[in-house]
């Protein structure tokens, strides 16, 4: 069965801290997409990023920094230096093909960041 | 502008009155797909849409029917609501599932069934 745990469910931190949002998964398929995506208090929903299941490489896109790991089945997003406008609702993701492309998602993870 | 556009943004209705959520995309996108998000639960899939006249279903599709028939439009359809279905409902399409490298959401559809 796929699955999607993001076991914290609130975090809090100060302004210019840094912060990390764990997502850890399961599927028994080889071919699987993970994603991210960002609900500020505004309610919409903001895609991140997208990787696929072959390609483990991080990425940075300025504060923002994912690590994959297939080894301990683990996809985490890392905030550098914290912005109040950071504070949303984080989901991660995880996307696979059975005759149709279905998507689960975490229960997301609370952000506040005070200023 | 490229969007997603989900109506009606708020909806009260009574238990058993059927009612349509409209989802439109004017990205000419092949994929689409419904959520539900509930407290603690996330997001999860009701039924999605791979292409026009094909439909399949999610994890949570009972009590809900889509419909495909024209590649911009993927309404949602709740013939008898029950009070259950009281959740915040999202539109998506991307351009092929998870192969495109983005998706856009709707604004989303906040269901109150009394």
């Amino acid at each position: 069965a796929q699955k999607v745990t993001q076991a914290q469910t609130e975090i809090s931190v100060v302004e210019k801290e840094d912060v990390t949002l764990d997502c850890v998964y399961e599927t028994r398929d080889t071919t699987y997409y993970l994603f991210w995506y960002k609900q500020p208090p505004s309610g919409e929903l903001v895609f991140l990023i997208r990787r696929n299941s072959f390609d483990e490489q991080n990425e940075i896109s300025g504060r923002y920094s994912w690590n994959f790991q297939k080894s301990t089945s683990s996809f985490n997003f890392t905030i550098t230096a914290s912005q109040v406008v950071d504070s949303a609702v984080y989901f991660c993701a995880l996307g696979h093909y059975t005759g149709g492309f279905k998507t689960i998602f975490g229960a997301g993870t609370r952000l506040f960041v005070k200023a | 502008e490229a969007q997603v556009t989900q109506n009606p943004r708020y909806l009260i209705t009574v238990t058993g009155k059927k009612l349509t959520v409209t989802c439109s995309q004017n990205m000419n996108h092949e994929y689409m797909s419904w959520y539900r998000q509930d407290p603690g639960l996330g997001l999860r899939q009701i039924y999605y849409s791979m292409n026009v006249e094909v439909t399949d279903k999610g994890d949570v599709p009972e009590g809900y029917k889509v419909s495909r028939k024209e590649k911009r439009n993927f309404p949602l359809i709740l013939e008898s609501p029950s009070p259950n279905q009281t959740s915040l409902y999202f539109c998506a399409s991307s351009e092929r599932g998870g192969v495109n490298t983005e998706a856009f959401f709707g604004q989303g559809t906040r269901l109150t069934v009394v």
